[in-house]
């Protein structure tokens, strides 16, 4: 069965330090790849997606992806990370083929530390 | 941008009532509209897809019964919890694209359905 994997439910780092969110997913062809932000009670923000070409991806607030086939994994990252970046984050992906569906990750709580 | 509204934000009912959410697409013709549950402090599910003018296709587990989605026109489609229950209080959120492919993916801000 097709499925995105966030293996990481909660992650804390400190304000300044860089963050890595991870993604894998598991379908056959290339999928379109997707991230979200999402604050509590709120709607989600598109941070950045991959659909094909160069497999690094820039987005907004300073995060970018890379798209790894070998891997079947689309990690998020950001070099120095800041309090407002607190929120959850998460992974979503269309399948290949027929598949009409954007189906998430579980997401990943991340706190960042003052 | 395009943008997707949603409405109403929050909404609490009475067990045994029905709610309407809408879901509008404000300057594109939304062809294929996404309505997603969310549990508190869990993901988003995928409860259904709906092309504009045809049925909704309902992933499985999901009461098409209860969960009324209708699709009429390229600018709206709405989502009636029938008879709702406790178990139905949720975050709704709705998501609709063009024609055009996964590119033009918009979200609506969501709905807090809290069932006394």
């Amino acid at each position: 069965a097709q499925s995105v994997t966030q293996p990481d439910i909660h992650i804390t780092v400190s304000e300044g330090a860089s963050l890595e969110l991870r993604c894998n997913y598991s379908y056959g062809a290339t999928p379109y790849l997707f991230w979200y932000v999402q604050s509590p009670g709120q709607g989600l923000q598109l941070l950045l997606k991959y659909f094909s070409g160069d497999t690094l991806v820039q987005g907004i607030k300073g995060f970018e992806a890379e798209f790894k086939r070998s891997q079947s994994s689309f990690n998020l990252r950001k070099p120095s990370v800041h309090w407002s970046d607190a929120a959850e984050y998460f992974c979503a992906v269309v399948g290949g083929g027929a598949t009409n569906k954007l189906i998430f990750g579980t997401g990943t709580l991340l706190a960042v530390q003052p | 941008g395009a943008v997707v509204s949603q409405h109403p934000s929050w909404v609490i009912c009475k067990s045994g009532t029905s709610v309407k959410i809408e879901c509008r697409s404000l300057d594109f013709q939304a062809t294929t509209m996404f309505w997603y549950r969310q549990f508190p402090k869990q993901s988003l599910m995928l409860m259904a897809t709906s092309n504009e003018g045809s049925k909704a296709t309902y992933e499985q587990g999901v009461e098409k019964d209860k969960f009324l989605i209708n699709h009429a026109s390229l600018t709206l489609s709405t989502l009636t919890v029938t008879s709702a229950h406790p178990e139905d209080s949720s975050f709704y959120i709705c998501s609709a694209r063009d024609s055009t492919g996964w590119g033009k993916l918009f979200f609506g801000s969501g709905t807090q359905l809290s069932v006394l």
